[in-house]
């Protein structure tokens, strides 16, 4: 059974820009959430996906949106960047909805000049 | 909403010595708790969590967690410590109603052990 993966690892962008960032759940995972960690936090939830369907949203704006696809990957698109957005972006998959446990992947850390 | 709180941002010990970190939760019911554990530059790796049942939880690498409904914490405790537990500690707080999409994570607690 292969892990969750993320890519990239690093990015950087500049202030306005639009970034789309990938991750790869484990197969038969049908459920996967996003998370922003700024530096020196804790994970914030930035949204979950199940079966292609939005399900559930933290307090995160509209210009970040997201994909999952029916082979188990999903996106993170974060338009008209901020400096705030900067940070590490987690994913984590769950084989099922109801499942409790949640698998992480290594994050991408995108960087906003 | 839930919320976690982790009392303590920075903690060293000794290598060999006994650990607990401390969290507490804010939840109207009994939550889903978990324990994380991020090495720098990584992604969480679960230690252990705590949903229903026996309030003592074992986890991975000698780990334990005790569940405690009078206090709302779930402290994480390790009998002796290793070097390589150095690492940032994450305790989170799910909803078995919302089925876990909106998870609440603490700001955490860094471990640092000294030789």
């Amino acid at each position: 059974e292969t892990g969750v993966t993320q890519s990239p690892t690093h990015l950087i962008k500049t202030r306005g820009q639009q970034v789309t960032l990938r991750c790869s759940s484990q197969s038969g995972h049908n459920t996967v959430s996003w998370y922003q960690q700024a530096l020196g936090q804790g994970p914030q939830f930035i949204f979950q996906y199940y079966r292609e369907e939005e399900n559930g949203r933290g307090n995160f704006p509209p210009r970040f949106s997201g994909l999952q696809f029916p082979n188990y990957s999903s996106e993170l698109n974060v338009n008209a960047l901020e400096l705030d957005d900067s940070a590490l972006y987690l994913c984590a998959s769950s084989p099922r909805l109801a499942d409790e446990t949640q698998y992480f992947g290594p994050g991408t850390r995108l960087l906003v000049l | 909403a839930q919320s976690v709180t982790q009392p303590d941002i920075h903690i060293t010990v000794s290598e060999g010595a006994s650990l607990e970190l401390r969290c507490n939760y804010s939840y109207g019911a009994t939550p889903y708790l978990f324990w994380y554990v991020q090495s720098p530059g990584q992604g969480l790796q679960l230690l252990l969590k705590y949903f229903s049942g026996d309030t003592l939880v074992q986890g991975i690498k000698g780990f334990e967690a005790e569940f405690k409904r009078s206090q709302s914490s779930f402290n994480l405790r390790k009998p002796s410590v290793h070097w390589s537990d150095a690492a940032e500690y994450f305790c989170a707080v799910g909803s078995p109603i919302y089925n876990n999409n909106d998870m609440r994570f603490g700001a955490g607690t860094r471990l640092t052990v000294k030789p």
